[in-house]
């Protein structure tokens, strides 16, 4: 079982909609959540991150944790098409180190 | 704002030269990382360093090894470079608190020919 899952997508939503993307993680002492956007040639970049169970909202996105069912999803609310591109979720236990999943592509068309 | 900087944003090299991917920050991270990401892999990590002179191997050392001789500083060495180390290489870093998150640079494309 690895470390990180993701579904690898594509994930395709129409310009408007609410994308769902999730990822569950293996090790129950993981304590920190992170979800990266990833353009296609770019380096990953930082949406948002959350440590305690339930939702945490930043404009259109939101983050959600259940560490119960080590489980985490990002919503994005009105999809763009600038949205598209790979979702990383990452996970940190209690090293300082962060385990990625592989990615889920996201398309949003209009 | 974060800066991690990456000396080079394309290399090409042959087959058995020796490789340095030179990475800066700017914020006095104390955690430096050096990951690799390939389609379908996603990002695996090769070495990470949590002080000066200091260095712990990630999940895929072998074929690599690094130098932090000042905090700002992170080197990643191919010793001797081989196709299969064509790869997209990524410098990152982060203060080392629970919920500080990774900053990366632009990352170097590397292919060995």
């Amino acid at each position: 079982q690895k470390e990180v899952e993701q579904n690898s997508g594509p994930l395709s939503v129409p310009e408007g909609a609410i994308a769902s993307l999730n990822c569950t993680y293996s090790d129950r002492g993981s304590q920190s959540f992170f979800w990266y956007r990833q353009y296609s040639g770019k380096s990953p970049e930082l949406i948002m991150f959350i440590y305690s169970n339930g939702d945490k909202e930043d404009g259109r996105f939101t983050a959600q944790l259940n560490k119960a069912s080590q489980y985490v999803s990002l919503l994005i609310r009105d999809s763009q098409p600038s949205d598209s591109a790979t979702y990383l979720c990452a996970v940190k236990n209690n090293t300082d180190k962060l385990i990625f999943g592989t990615g889920t592509r996201l398309q949003v068309f209009p | 704002d974060v800066k991690v900087t990456q000396s080079s944003r394309y290399l090409v090299k042959r087959t058995g030269e020796k490789v340095f991917l030179e990475c800066v920050q700017d914020m006095d991270h104390e955690n430096m990382f050096w990951y690799r990401q390939d389609p379908g892999l996603g990002l695996r990590l090769i070495y990470f360093s949590y002080d000066v002179k200091m260095k712990e191997k990630g999940d895929i050392p072998e074929g690599y090894s690094v130098s932090r001789e000042k905090k700002e500083r992170f080197s990643l060495i191919l010793e001797s470079a081989s196709t299969n180390q064509t790869s997209m290489y990524l410098c990152a870093s982060h203060h080392g608190a629970a919920n500080s998150p990774l900053h990366f640079g632009n990352g170097t494309r590397l292919t060995v020919t």
